[in-house]
């Protein structure tokens, strides 16, 4: 089992662009998650999925879309980047709420 | 939504102390309460977590408390070791208002230092 993967680790964007953050997971787990980390405030719900084909808000969803068409892929898109999006990211999934989330190993995304 | 505050931002203990981070949540509908440790360019990773069900947990070195009348939660880590130093993020698992999931909130993390 690979986990949780995303891709790509880094990532530098001008301000304007649009990219998309890659997110899969091998443990057939509905849940899933988008947080992002700045320094001092801790890690912050931008969205989430309950299960392929549903998705909701987080705290901190401008800015940001996802889609959820299978299991496996949570990808995060970003619209059109803006130097407050410079920040690590990270997806997460688990079997369930309520349960350990595992964590992908980020992407660090810097917007100049 | 659910506020989770969390105490001290940074701590440094000598090896062999103890350390205790706290943190206190908002929402009484919150259920599940885990705390992750991040090393360093690390993902965060699990180390312990309570139900609303339980006052207390233990595993090891690492015991977790839960008072849930003052709706807070402390981490307990005992006879430190230089490897304890990390951040440290306590979470709160709150039922959404769609009612289909649970919501993940975090605190803004503790950095723990550990002295030779």
């Amino acid at each position: 089992n690979a986990g949780v993967t995303q891709t790509p680790k880094f990532q530098v964007l001008k301000t304007g662009q649009s990219m998309t953050l890659q997110c899969a997971q091998d443990m057939n787990h509905e849940y899933m998650s988008w947080y992002r980390q700045d320094p001092g405030m801790g890690l912050r719900l931008i969205h989430y999925s309950v299960g392929a084909g549903i998705t909701d808000q987080g705290e901190v969803p401008n800015g940001y879309n996802v889609s959820r068409s299978t299991t496996e892929d949570f990808p995060l898109r970003l619209l059109s980047a803006a130097p407050s999006q410079t920040s690590v990211y990270f997806c997460a999934s688990s079997y369930s709420t309520g349960v350990e989330a595992f964590f992908g190993q980020g992407t660090r995304l810097t917007v100049v | 939504g659910e506020n989770v505050e969390q105490h001290p931002s940074t701590l440094s203990v000598q090896e062999g102390d103890s350390a205790v981070i706290k943190c206190t949540y908002s929402d009484s509908a919150s259920n599940y309460f885990p705390w992750y440790k991040q090393e360093l360019g690390k993902r965060p990773q699990l180390i312990i977590d309570i139900r609303s069900n339980v006052g207390e947990k233990k595993d090891q070195r690492i015991a977790v408390t839960l008072n849930k009348t003052a709706k807070h939660f402390s981490l307990h880590i005992t006879e430190t070791q230089p490897e304890d130093s990390a951040v440290y993020f306590c979470a709160a698992s709150y039922p959404s208002w769609t009612g289909t999931a649970s919501k993940l909130t975090f605190g803004t993390g503790t950095r723990l230092q550990v002295t030779l």
